[in-house]
């Protein structure tokens, strides 16, 4: 069974810093998604950046990168140039490519952000 | 923008009374989802619903869960009688297409307690 871990309960950085949230994940799959999702306090959780399995590049959303190690299983989302609007939960997400029922999420990473 | 919406917020209910969880997905969504997170603990998927009938289920999702769209917009997870345990934060999701690389659109979540 796939699972997604998330080892940092809770992280901060300084305004205008750069933090990298960690989450790794075990599969046997060979085809999958990974997400980031963040969800702002008393807010639904929205995506952030999305990765396919099968592409070796990084995905990059402006300020919000990813550094994908598949042979590692894992997907560390790095925020520049942190802003307070940031500050969320952040959960990072694998969905299996021939199941999209099958989604599941780490425990997620509380990101506080101080100016 | 749309958006998935959940009502209420937050319930209370005493262990052993019925509570049913709303949702309206997005309009032309055809795939809808519930997971669940327990304080602390990783979102968990519970059920995911398609063409009127559950497409799949965890092992979570017992015979105290039901779901259903009983009027073509709303979405609903009603768990016929409450335990301590079943006290989490409860998100509703919906995907246009499950079987492609969709976004999955969340609901800003349920949190029920039971008392």
């Amino acid at each position: 069974a796939q699972t997604v871990t998330q080892s940092q309960p809770e992280m901060s950085v300084q305004e205008a810093e750069t933090v990298t949230l960690s989450c790794t994940y075990d599969t046997s799959e060979s085809d999958y998604y990974l997400f980031w999702y963040k969800q702002p306090p008393s807010r639904q959780m929205i995506l952030v950046i999305r990765q396919e399995a099968y592409k070796q590049q990084n995905a990059t959303e402006n300020r919000f990168s990813v550094n994908f190690q598949k042979a590692a299983k894992s997907f560390s989302l790095k925020i520049s140039d942190s802003q307070l609007g940031d500050a969320a939960m952040y959960f990072c997400a694998y969905r299996s490519a021939s199941n999209n029922n099958d989604m599941r999420f780490g425990a997620g990473t509380r990101l506080t952000v101080k100016p | 923008e749309p958006e998935v919406t959940q009502t209420p917020s937050h319930q209370v209910t005493q262990m052993g009374q019925e509570v049913i969880l709303r949702c309206v997905p997005i309009s032309n969504h055809l795939y809808f989802y519930w997971y669940r997170q327990i304080l602390g603990q990783k979102v968990e998927f519970l059920v995911s619903f398609y063409n009127n009938e559950i497409s799949e289920k965890s092992e979570i999702f017992d015979d105290q869960f039901s779901v259903e769209r009983p009027d073509g917009s709303n979405f609903t997870l009603k768990i016929r009688s409450t335990k301590l345990e079943d006290s989490a934060m409860y998100f509703c999701a919906s995907t246009r297409n499950g079987f492609m690389n969709t976004e999955a659109f969340f609901g800003q979540g349920t949190r029920l307690t039971v008392v």
